[in-house]
C-alpha cells in the first residue's frame, strides 16, 4: 500500500522545545517537500530536498531544519526559535520529471502543532 | 511568496449546479495544477494543465489556462455533496523548476 505518512497526527509542546515531524514515502520519490499551512490559508514552502543528503531552504525556513538521510525519510524539526509554531504541516513528495520539472505532488495526511 | 491568487475564496452552491473557481498567477510558468483538500486532511492531486494547452477535461472537471491572461479556471459540473472541499491551484514556474507555489484556496461548499 503506497503513500506518504506523517506521525503522529496531532502534538502538543511547551513552548521552548524542539519538536520533531516524521515524514516517511515508499513511493519512490526523488523530492520531497514540507509546507505550513495557517487557517484559512493556503501552503507555504519550509524546506525542500530533491535527493538524498540534499535539501534547500524554502520560502519560510527560519525556526525549522531538516535532514534527508534516507530516500524514504525527510523528518522536520520545528526549533524554540520559531516565533509562531502552531500550525498544520503538510509533506508531500514528487515522482521525478524531465530536467526537475515538478509534476503532481503526492501529499500525507498531516500533522497538527500546538505550542502552548 | 504566493504565486497564485484563487477567485472566489468561499463559494456556496446547490447540489446538481457546476461551480467555478478561477486562479490568476504572475509569472511565466512550466504547469499549473489543481488539488483538493477535505477538511484537515492533505491535499490531493486532482489535474495538470502545461504550458501549451488550453484545455483539459478528467471527469466532470474541467480546466482551462490562457497564459496570455495568466489565469486558470477550474469547472466542476453535476456538483454533489462530496464535492465540499477547499481548491487550490499551483504554478510550477519556470524561474524554479524544481518547486510549485500554491494559491490561497477557494472554499466549495455545496448545499443538498
Amino acid at each position: 500500500d503506497g503513500g506518504i505518512t506523517q506521525s503522529p497526527k496531532y502534538l502538543f509542546r511547551k513552548e521552548g522545545q524542539n519538536v520533531t515531524l516524521s515524514c516517511e514515502q515508499n513511493l519512490n520519490h526523488d523530492a520531497m517537500y514540507w509546507y505550513r499551512q495557517d487557517p484559512g490559508q493556503g501552503l507555504r514552502l519550509i524546506y525542500y530536498s530533491q535527493i538524498v543528503n540534499d535539501f534547500q531552504k524554502g520560502d519560510i525556513a527560519e525556526g525549522y531544519s531538516v535532514s534527508r538521510e534516507k530516500k524514504e525519510s525527510f523528518p522536520l524539526t520545528v526549533t524554540s526559535a520559531q516565533k509562531n509554531p502552531t500550525a498544520f504541516y503538510l509533506c508531500a513528495s514528487s515522482p521525478p520529471g524531465l530536467a526537475g520539472l515538478i509534476y503532481e505532488q503526492y501529499f500525507g495526511p498531516g500533522t497538527r502543532l500546538t505550542v502552548t | 511568496s504566493q504565486q497564485g491568487e484563487e477567485d472566489p475564496q468561499a463559494l456556496s452552491i446547490q447540489e446538481g449546479e457546476n461551480a467555478t473557481m478561477n486562479c490568476s498567477y504572475k509569472t511565466s510558468i512550466n504547469n499549473l495544477q489543481w488539488y483538493r483538500q477535505n477538511s484537515g486532511r492533505g491535499l490531493v492531486h486532482l489535474i495538470l494543465i502545461r504550458s501549451n494547452e488550453r484545455e483539459k477535461h478528467s471527469g466532470r472537471l474541467r480546466v482551462t489556462l490562457d497564459t496570455s491572461k495568466k489565469s486558470s479556471s477550474l469547472l466542476i459540473t453535476a456538483s454533489r455533496a462530496a464535492d465540499t472541499a477547499s481548491y487550490f491551484c499551483a504554478t510550477a514556474p519556470y524561474s524554479s523548476a524544481s518547486k510549485i507555489i500554491f494559491g490561497s484556496g477557494t472554499r466549495l461548499s455545496i448545499r443538498p
